[in-house]
């Protein structure tokens, strides 16, 4: 089945730390932009990253540059996002896009003290 | 960052009758060699987004005809033929020509 799952989500204090992870199948993830988008409670769609087939090009959304890092592994066919440094306005629902043809479900992180 | 404006937010449609969506850029969605990359996705109540529509106006992968999309330039539309009740949801413009890839703030699509 062609999916993706993402998982890793969670309830993190300010100022901590979280890893999303992706798992994709049914399609060769190798061939194929990766994409973070979130949703937060409420809103509208935000594109947060991407990264191109074999992982050398990687670009961020200016509010998360300097505290999160998309990266992929191709032989696991997974894309991950690490994020440090998380502040209230991270919390939303973290969904992987497939370029913009095929989404996961998401995963919920939420930053509270 | 390019703003892509939709109206409008709120879109009460009567079952069986037609339904538009416009989308506006702030600026052309025209690449140098001549592509546009604006889609129009569709996220029903507690579901992930799918993709209706890519590069303007080409259907995706399982999608009604009902279905179609328009536009040149900074102007695009959505448009469905006969509203079903399964249509209910959000749909959102999206551009990825230049980056930070943007969305539209999305128009709430309802039954009358």
């Amino acid at each position: 089945e062609v999916q993706l799952v993402e998982s890793g989500g969670g309830l993190v204090h300010p100022g901590g730390s979280l890893r999303l992870s992706c798992a994709a199948s049914g399609f060769t993830f190798s061939n194929y932009w990766m994409n973070w988008v979130r949703q937060a409670p409420g809103k509208g769609l935000e594109w947060v990253a991407n990264i191109n087939p074999d992982g050398s090009g990687k670009r961020y959304v200016d509010s998360v540059k300097g505290r999160f890092t998309i990266s992929r592994d191709n032989a696991k066919n997974s894309v991950y996002l690490q994020m440090n440094t998380l502040r209230a306005e991270d919390t939303a629902v973290y969904l992987c896009a497939r370029e913009a043809s095929l989404w996961g479900r998401g995963a919920q992180v939420t930053v509270s003290s | 960052e390019v703003v892509l404006t939709q109206f409008p937010l709120s879109l009460p449609v009567t079952l069986g009758q037609p339904a538009s969506i416009s989308c506006r850029s702030g600026h052309s969605l025209v690449t140098s060699d001549g592509n546009t990359y604006l889609d129009w996705i569709q996220q029903r109540p507690g579901q992930s987004p799918r993709r209706l529509i890519y590069n303007v106006s080409n259907r995706g992968s399982g999608v009604p005809d009902r279905f179609s999309g328009s536009g040149s330039g900074t102007d695009f539309t959505l448009k469905i033929s006969r509203v079903e009740a399964d249509d209910v949801g959000v749909y959102y413009c999206m551009q990825y020509t230049h980056w930070p890839h943007t969305f539209g703030q999305g128009t709430k699509l309802e039954i009358k």
